[in-house]
């Protein structure tokens, strides 16, 4: 099985309030990320998580707030977003595949901020 | 540094035509190579990937070979279909850091 889930699959809020994405996997990966995708844009790294800890953090305002809780849960916390934080928002994870590190993704958060 | 390089789209073919999409990396080392599918609405799939020289990847009808004496990756199919209409990406890894880098995605639009 290689799923990661996410919800909510939609979202709308405004710019005064605070909301959550998840994802999940259970495929052992020890490597989870968020991505932010504009329309015909490829996706853009936000954070990554290894072992549960954060390791790489693309100088993403502090607005966007990442959780690992445990091996196999991402929040991404949001509080006061702008209307261009609008986007598709993707998770994903990796492990090793048949001999090489491989990204799963989840099927996103469609994110409208008004 | 590690980059990839897609060729620039909108691609339009019609069904059953031959697909060809470039792609080429620049990477230290020896990266692993993927073609990820993304769907209208939804997140990427991968598609096929390949770990070292001269490895074919194969899915659905699609192939890539990884050529390193000319840093390619070209993704390819035989005979495309409408529902193959989508937006194709190209990545690479080689960092301890699990870090994946993509290029700009080529959309391909296949026409009855």
């Amino acid at each position: 099985d290689t799923e990661v889930t996410q919800t909510p699959k939609h979202l709308v809020m405004g710019m005064t309030n605070k909301k959550s994405l998840k994802c999940e996997q259970h495929m052992g990966h020890r490597a989870m990320y968020w991505y932010k995708q504009k329309a015909k844009k490829p996706p853009e790294l936000m954070f990554v998580y290894s072992y549960e800890k954060l390791s790489i953090n693309e100088s993403v305002p502090s607005r966007f707030s990442p959780e690992c809780p445990n091996s196999s849960l991402l929040n991404l916390h949001l509080h006061a977003l702008q209307p261009e934080d609008s986007a598709l928002y993707l998770c994903a994870s990796s492990g090793r595949d048949r001999g090489t590190d491989t990204q799963y993704f989840g099927p996103g958060t469609r994110l409208t901020v008004l | 540094g590690n980059s990839v390089t897609q060729m620039e789209g909108p691609v339009t073919l019609s069904e059953e035509a031959f697909l060809t999409i470039n792609c080429t990396y620049t990477a230290t080392g020896y990266p692993s190579l993927f073609w990820y599918v993304q769907y209208p609405g939804e997140g990427l799939q991968l598609l096929l990937k390949a770990t070292k020289a001269d490895d074919k990847g194969s899915n659905k009808g699609f192939e890539a070979t990884y050529r390193k004496e000319t840093t390619s990756f070209h993704l390819e199919k035989g005979s495309v279909q409408v529902s193959d209409s989508a937006v194709y990406f190209c990545a690479l890894t080689n960092d301890p850091g699990n870090q994946f880098y993509f290029g700009t995605g080529t959309s391909l639009t296949v026409i009855p």
